[in-house]
């Protein structure tokens, strides 16, 4: 069954504050994860990766942050935009040739 | 240089009708994965397939779904005897030669849209 899930449905934030999209795993075995972001129709976008032996990665206006003790991984929007309304996907690889996506989480960018 | 590369974007069938959807990878990648999408959750892994080889179909129902990857052309999802379940989005998604899922190195198409009336 699935073990990745995330703990907010749906996020609205506004224009400017900083977005944070949390999710949980439950498999400890876990040591590659990916954010995704998906707009309306179209596919899944890669933003950001992180191994299990890194707890933080930061990108472009993105921080990915993994706490393995309690199985946890948030992504972080820094000045949220409209352009990043979409809904995001945690996925998890365990050094298998498939990822495991979370339910995934919609971000709503109000003005 | 192109994307993943996946067709029809929109496939209409009737119950007990087949449906074949298409991927092409992105240039020089020949590895391709299949997932599933209900609406409003999360993409289900399906196949992974390499040139001419089936290496991991263990999200593939057992009945009425079949994937290739023929040496040349484009990957092939089918789908025989449709059901009103199988209406979903299915999304293709490819990664290079020589990587693996581990390197984050995995590109999506737009997905192929399946209503069963």
């Amino acid at each position: 069954g699935e073990s990745v899930g995330l703990h907010l449905p749906t996020l609205s934030v506004q224009e400017g504050d900083n977005s944070i999209i949390n999710c949980a795993y439950s498999n400890s075995a876990s040591d590659y994860f990916i954010w995704y972001k998906q707009e309306s129709g179209k596919g899944p976008q890669f933003i950001i990766d992180i191994r299990s032996n890194m707890d933080k990665r930061q990108g472009q206006r993105v921080t990915v942050l993994l706490n393995k003790t309690v199985k946890h991984l948030s992504l972080q929007i820094a000045a949220t935009q409209p352009g990043d309304s979409a809904v995001y996907f945690c996925a998890e690889n365990m050094n298998t040739d498939k990822l495991i996506f979370g339910t995934g989480t919609r971000l709503q960018v109000f003005p | 240089n192109a994307g993943v590369m996946q067709n029809p974007r929109h496939l209409v069938r009737r119950r007990g009708q087949e449906a074949r959807l298409r991927c092409s990878p992105m240039k020089g990648h020949s590895h391709v994965y299949w997932y599933r999408q209900l609406p409003e959750e999360g993409l289900k892994f399906m196949v992974y397939l390499q040139k001419e080889n089936i290496i991991d179909e263990s999200g593939m129902p057992k009945e009425r779904f079949s994937a290739e990857f023929p040496k040349e052309g484009p990957s092939i999802l089918r789908i025989q005897q449709v059901v009103r379940g199988d209406s979903a989005a299915y999304f293709c998604a490819s990664s290079p030669t020589s990587g693996t899922v581990n390197t984050g190195e995995l590109f999506f198409g737009e997905g192929s849209r399946l209503t069963v009336l």
